[in-house]
């Protein structure tokens, strides 16, 4: 089946200690987005890639850096976390039309 | 420029009772809607959708909804609670020349389904 994964699926890190999540997906969607949702809270887009094309939200912390080495995959880096970053990290992959794919997200803890 | 206004960030039915959950937008351009449901530890599904056409759209999960312009609404419901609809409702919407990247999600209502 197409779909999207993310890995890992909890992943936990130290304050300060870089972390990558990583995203793949089968729909061979050129469009793929990275979403911030913290509790209760609705998705925050971060970034995202149309083709190598990389478009960062205006709000978005420099902390937070993405990768697309080809179309299948993206990762969302960030380089160093704070108590205020954690949360579940989605990512998404689109065709170009306003549908979304979602991932199963990553929850990353920070202690 | 758009935005999206869910109505009560909790509802609680009882099994088998009606379902609504509320959606008010706020858009410059004819909009796409979108409902959106989130399982606990889980991504975001597509239940349906609103592009073009007809205003009542039908999705998965017996959930349909309808797209009234003159409310500027997009209310979601099902004739009938089942305990697996429990989970997080968003409704979301975006500009038809826009696309995805521009897609704005309301605050999400949690649903709860009583025994």
């Amino acid at each position: 089946d197409a779909m999207v994964i993310q890995n890992p699926r909890y992943q936990v890190t130290q304050f300060g200690k870089p972390v990558t999540l990583s995203c793949s997906q089968t729909l061979n969607h050129n469009v793929m987005y990275w979403y911030q949702q913290k509790s209760s809270q609705a998705p925050k887009l971060l970034f995202h890639y149309y083709d190598k094309d990389f478009n960062n939200e205006a709000d978005t912390p420099d902390n937070f850096q993405s990768r697309r080495p080809n179309t299948s995959f993206c990762f969302l880096d960030i380089r160093s976390p704070g108590l205020g970053d954690a949360a579940m990290y989605l990512c998404a992959t689109s065709s170009g039309e306003s549908l979304l794919f979602f991932g199963p997200g990553t929850r990353l803890t920070v202690l | 420029a758009q935005s999206v206004t869910q109505l009560g960030s909790h509802v609680s039915v009882s099994e088998g009772a009606l379902v609504l959950l509320r959606c008010n937008y706020s858009s410059s351009v004819p909009p796409y809607l979108f409902w959106y449901v989130q399982y606990p530890n889980q991504g975001l599904q597509l239940l349906l959708k609103y592009t073009t056409g007809a205003t009542l759209v039908k999705g998965i999960n017996g959930f349909e909804a309808e797209f009234k312009k003159s409310e500027t609404s997009f209310h979601l419901t099902k004739p009938s609670a089942h305990m697996s609809d429990a989970a997080e409702y968003f409704c979301a919407v975006s500009g038809r020349q826009t696309g995805a990247n521009n897609l704005f999600f309301g605050t999400g209502t949690r649903l709860t389904v009583i025994p």
